[in-house]
């Protein structure tokens, strides 16, 4: 069954450190990954997402992830965390036949010390 | 960009009612809506897929009977819990998948409290 593993619950971090958020996924395919940012008060916003091609992605806010097939992992990072990315941040992977479908993971609560 | 409404944002309401949670898109057209259960400190459960003019898919696990959805009209969906109960209490999330496009948009949750 397909499955998504975020292992940090809560990861705290410095204002200005680089930032890995990680993400493995169980899948029998190509799977389509998403990370997800929700703050409080408002609804998940997709920072990235890969579905194929080069498997390093860009996303919004400085975000970037890495798919390594590999390793079934799907890790989210930033170079230079600001005070104002402190949210929960989301995993997500497609469920098999497109139908719009996520499984999620269980979210790492992201705190930005100043 | 797109944008996903829901209403209410906030509802606290007697165990035993029923509680109707609205979800629009509303600058695109959604022929499929999902619906999802989020728990405090927990990932989004999917409990359903909403699909226009046709019946709702429910998850397993999930009581069709309790929890009714109705698309009626490419930009509404709603969700109905049915009498509800203090272990309904959740945070309920819509997202809207544009038509013909694909990417899935997220409403920001409607807090449901049964007393």
């Amino acid at each position: 069954a397909q499955s998504v593993t975020q292992p940090d619950i809560h990861i705290t971090v410095s204002e200005g450190a680089s930032l890995e958020l990680r993400c493995n996924y169980s899948y029998g395919a190509t799977p389509y990954l998403f990370w997800y940012v929700q703050s409080p008060g408002q609804g998940l916003q997709l920072l990235l997402k890969y579905f194929s091609g080069d498997t390093l992605v860009q996303g919004i806010k400085g975000f970037e992830a890495e798919f390594k097939r590999s390793q079934s992992s799907f890790n989210l990072r930033k170079p230079s965390v600001h005070w104002s990315d402190a949210a929960e941040y989301f995993c997500a992977v497609g469920a098999t036949g497109n139908t719009g479908k996520l499984i999620f993971g269980q979210g790492t609560t992201l705190q930005v010390k100043p | 960009g797109a944008v996903v409404s829901q209403h209410p944002s906030r509802v606290i309401c007697k165990s035993g009612t029923s509680v109707k949670i609205e979800c629009r898109s509303l600058d695109f057209q959604a022929t499929t809506m999902f619906w999802y259960r989020q728990f405090p400190k927990k990932s989004l459960m999917l409990m359903a897929t909403s699909n226009e003019g046709s019946k709702a898919t429910y998850e397993q696990g999930v009581e069709k009977d309790k929890f009714l959805i109705n698309h009626a009209s490419l930009t509404l969906s709603t969700l109905t819990v049915t009498s509800a109960h203090p272990e309904d209490s959740s945070f309920y999330i819509c997202s809207a998948r544009e038509t013909g496009r694909g990417e899935q948009f997220f409403g920001p949750g409607t807090r449901l409290t049964v007393l």
